[in-house]
């Protein structure tokens, strides 16, 4: 099993509420990923969790706040977010943290915030 | 800091003609190089990737890239594309001993009957 897993697909969510993006992979992975990609451009890293620990923080606001429950698992907890975080969130899983390997990724969320 | 370009933000080609992505990339130290696709409404899948060895690299869907040090370049290549290859290809770098990867902005790679 190659997958990774998003959920939900779509999201929209208003300025004041709360909501979290799921991602889960099988792959026996120990480095999962958070990326935001605006449309027409490039994936931006936000977080790096390698071994459950969180190990890279891109200064994103602290009104994403991610969360690894396990090694199958990897959450991003969206809190007052504002209109322009409205963009394509893409989990990625690899190997381990290391820069040579593959990274495997889901469909993404695509999420408006109104 | 690395940091990849990828010179043509858009690439016009009739089906079974051959093409050329170009990606260029700056860094201090040794990287790892990839290429990665993005079909609409899809994330992105690896085509290839070169860590060292051979500096040409075969990948799925008949593409292949060459690295080039001198010229810090990474050229995607293919002899014969599909309307199937009509997608965004993004060109990727990450230096060795980090865990980051950075991506260029992007060619669409739009393919005409």
């Amino acid at each position: 099993d190659t997958e990774v897993t998003q959920t939900p697909k779509h999201l929209v969510m208003g300025m004041t509420n709360k909501k979290s993006l799921k991602c889960e992979q099988h792959m026996g992975h120990r480095a999962m990923y958070w990326y935001k990609q605006k449309a027409k451009k490039p994936p931006e890293l936000m977080f790096v969790y390698s071994y459950e620990k969180l190990s890279i923080n891109e200064s994103v606001p602290s009104r994403f706040s991610p969360e690894c429950p396990n090694s199958s698992l990897l959450n991003l907890h969206l809190h007052a977010l504002q209109p322009e975080d409205s963009a394509l969130y893409l989990c990625a899983s690899s190997q381990d943290g290391g820069g040579y390997n593959e990274q495997f990724f889901g469909p993404g969320t695509r999420l408006t915030v109104l | 800091a690395q940091s990849v370009t990828q010179l043509d933000s858009q690439v016009p080609v009739f089906e079974e003609a051959p093409v050329e992505l170009r990606c260029n990339y700056s860094s201090s130290v040794s990287v790892y190089l990839f290429w990665y696709v993005q079909y609409p409404n899809q994330g992105l899948q690896l085509l290839l990737k070169y860590l060292s060895g051979s500096t040409l690299v075969k990948g799925i869907n008949g593409f292949e890239a060459e690295f080039n040090k001198s010229q810090t370049s990474f050229h995607l290549r293919k002899p014969s594309v599909h309307i199937s290859d009509t997608a965004e290809y993004f060109c990727a770098v990450s230096e060795q001993g980090a865990q980051k990867l950075v991506f260029g902005q992007g060619t669409r790679l739009t393919i005409n009957p």
